[in-house]
């Protein structure tokens, strides 16, 4: 079982849709989770963390944990062709993160 | 602007040659890190350097070796590199080295190996 599980995608969604990513993880000892952007060729950008079950937001962006169903996602609402990047999964392991293989959204305008 | 900043951004290099990729954080983190990335695949751990200790992915062949001259430096060596070691290698800066917090990358330094 991979650590963290994400769907690799594509996630396809028009311009001014919601975009729902999702991660689930196998590690029930984590506590902080993160999720990354990166464009092609470049190097992850943070976009959220979130330490605490429930919702948590930032400008158009949620992230939602439940950690009894080891299960995190991101919604991006109002989706802009400048979303259209890979989003990685990442939570706290022992001197490093554990990302997950990520999730390509492609936002069509 | 990245705080944490890598060089050079691309290397060509070849089989025998000796490169180093040099990385610098400016943000008085206490753990930087090596990663390695290649195509539509995450990032993976190379390297750790985490209050003055370094520690390797063991499945890191000796070919790759980093030097840390002080908390803020962060150089990866290579020697004898082979062609499937081209990819996407990524420094990165987090506060606490412990815990596996928040990851600050620099932008990255594209190598290939001929």
């Amino acid at each position: 079982q991979k650590e963290v599980e994400q769907n690799s995608g594509p996630l396809s969604v028009p311009e001014g849709a919601i975009a729902s990513l999702n991660c689930t993880y196998s590690d029930r000892g984590s506590q902080s989770f993160f999720w990354y952007r990166q464009y092609s060729g470049k190097s992850p950008e943070l976009i959220m963390f979130i330490y605490s079950n429930g919702d948590k937001e930032d400008g158009r962006f949620t992230a939602q944990l439940n950690k009894a169903s080891q299960y995190v996602s991101l919604l991006i609402r109002d989706s802009q062709p400048s979303d259209s990047a890979t989003y990685l999964c990442a939570h706290d392991g022992f001197q490093k993160l554990v990302f997950g293989t990520g999730t390509r959204l492609l936002v069509s305008p | 602007d990245t705080e944490v900043t890598q060089t050079p951004k691309h290397l060509v290099m070849g089989m025998t040659n000796k490169k180093s990729l040099k990385c610098e954080q400016h943000m008085g983190h206490r753990a930087m890190y090596w990663y390695k990335q290649k195509a539509k695949k995450p990032p993976e751990l190379m390297f750790v350097y985490s209050y003055e200790k370094l520690s390797i992915n063991e499945s890191v062949p000796s070919r790759f070796s980093p030097e840390c001259p002080n908390s803020s430096l962060l150089n990866l060596h290579l020697h004898a590199l082979q062609p499937e070691d081209s990819a996407l290698y990524l420094c990165a800066s987090s506060q606490d080295g412990q815990a596996g917090g928040e990851l600050f990358f620099g932008e990255g330094s594209r190598l290939t190996v001929l």
